[in-house]
């Protein structure tokens, strides 16, 4: 069964440094993607970063990176230099390639604050 | 269109009224996800069309949920004799077949 797991159900960071979000996974199926989404409070859904699970390297974007480590199974988002516009719900997700019917599963979120 | 168009907005009914929500996808997605939340919750699985392919329909939580996906483009989520549970808001997403899903904004749907 594919499952996606978020441990922390609430977060706070001073603002300027970096925070972690955890984010676990489980599949059987040897090719996946994996997806951290933002939801501010507006509720709109914002891909932020995509990591493959071929992929040599970490995944970055801007201020966003992907720590996976493929062998734990975890795919933790990294926020450096965090702002008070990244107050909001993260959502990591998975999506199976060749089993479980293909579709994205996501975490239960992680709501994170900055605190100025 | 650029993005993923849901509507309506907002959609406010009595309980035990049909409603219809509609999702316009990203023009090439193959694949259209429904997803629900609730307030403060997370995304609960709805329905999945990937393509020609038999939909998905795992996560609708009773037969009072049904969804087509018409010509491979525009989708619509019906909910029979609503409940006042089923107040939440209605997320529609679009993706190729591999890549990241983008989102609507949402239909916030409140049966009073």
């Amino acid at each position: 069964a594919q499952k996606i797991t978020q441990t922390q159900p609430g977060m706070f960071v001073q603002e300027k440094e970096a925070v972690t979000l955890d984010c676990t996974y489980d599949t059987s199926d040897p090719s996946y993607g994996l997806f951290w989404y933002k939801q501010p409070s507006s509720g709109e859904m914002i891909f932020l970063i995509y990591q493959g699970s071929y992929d040599q390297q970490n995944a970055t974007e801007g201020r966003y990176s992907l720590n996976f480590q493929k062998a734990r199974k975890s795919a933790n988002l990294v926020i450096s230099a965090s702002q008070l516009g990244d107050s909001a719900m993260y959502f990591c997700a998975m999506r199976p390639y060749n089993t479980g019917g293909f579709k994205t599963i996501f975490g239960a979120g992680t709501r994170l604050f900055v605190k100025a | 269109g650029a993005g993923v168009s849901q509507s309506p907005s907002n959609k406010v009914t009595e309980k035990g009224k049909d409603v219809e929500l509609r999702c316009d996808p990203i023009s090439g997605h193959t694949a259209l996800y429904w997803y629900r939340q609730s307030l403060g919750q997370g995304l609960e699985f709805l329905i999945y069309f990937q393509g020609n392919s038999a939909p998905d329909k795992s996560g609708l939580p009773s037969d009072r949920f049904s969804a087509e996906r018409t010509g491979g483009s525009v989708s619509t989520l019906t909910i029979q004799r609503t409940q006042q549970e089923d107040s939440a808001v209605y997320l529609c997403a679009s993706s190729t077949s591999q890549g990241a899903g983008f989102f609507g904004q949402g239909t916030r749907l409140t049966v009073v």
